[in-house]
């Protein structure tokens, strides 16, 4: 069955350093998400991707965040200077029509 | 927004007990997945299932969309079911939109 795929699962980083979170969603979907979890906390929803364009962001969503779909399998989450509050799990996801499949996710550390 | 209301917080089960698990929700929903989220942080699909009733297994989720709650129910349980459920909705106008978390049931499964 295929799956959401994510690299790396774990990332530790500086803070004030750019981090990239990668992921390949399920290859005949068409809308992609980004979603993040605060340890101990609910998911929340950062942004969404369709026709090579955001189709809705977040308020967390801000100018240091950025989404790319650089060739047809990848799907990129840039964090450009991190804080310390952006240490969370990220989950990627993607859809066809209507279930979302999530992946394993990347826990970010910033230190 | 659409609020997400999940009942009870916590749960502490003996191996082979039943269990039901409540997901309020405020709006119509055109979207509503249970996930289990793992110990190692993984949210994986349990049901998609906006309305009307579905069973895999131990595991049966019913949705009563017009009052507007799903219920997760859990047949003799195992220690491996321990972790957190979580609800999650997309409103009936955001189709291919945002899912919204509630806060999540910690279920824990007692040998």
């Amino acid at each position: 069955e295929p799956e959401v795929t994510q690299t790396p699962s774990h990332q530790v980083t500086q803070m004030g350093q750019e981090v990239i979170l990668r992921c390949v969603p399920i290859s005949n979907h068409l809308y992609f998400y980004w979603y993040r979890q605060i340890l101990g906390q609910k998911v929340e929803f950062l942004v969404s991707f369709y026709n090579n364009e955001i189709s809705e962001k977040s308020e967390i969503f801000d100018d240091q965040f950025s989404v790319e779909r650089p060739d047809g399998s990848n799907f990129t989450l840039k964090i450009r200077s991190t804080k310390l509050e952006d240490s969370a799990m990220y989950f990627c996801a993607s859809s066809r029509v209507d279930t979302q499949y999530f992946g394993p996710g990347t826990r970010l550390t910033v230190l | 927004g659409i609020q997400v209301e999940q009942s009870p917080p916590d749960l502490i089960l003996q191996e082979g007990a039943n269990s039901t698990l409540r997901c309020n929700f405020s709006d119509s929903v055109n979207n509503l997945q249970w996930f289990h989220q793992n110990p190692w942080g993984q949210l994986i699909n349990l049901f998609y299932i906006p309305s009307g009733t579905k069973q895999n297994g131990r595991l049966s989720a019913t949705t009563v969309a017009t009052e507007r709650y799903s219920l997760l129910y859990i047949s003799s349980s195992q220690t491996t079911d321990s972790g957190v459920y979580f609800c999650a909705v997309v409103p009936w106008a955001g189709a291919n939109s945002k899912l919204t978390f509630g806060k999540g049931i910690t279920l824990s499964v007692r040998p």
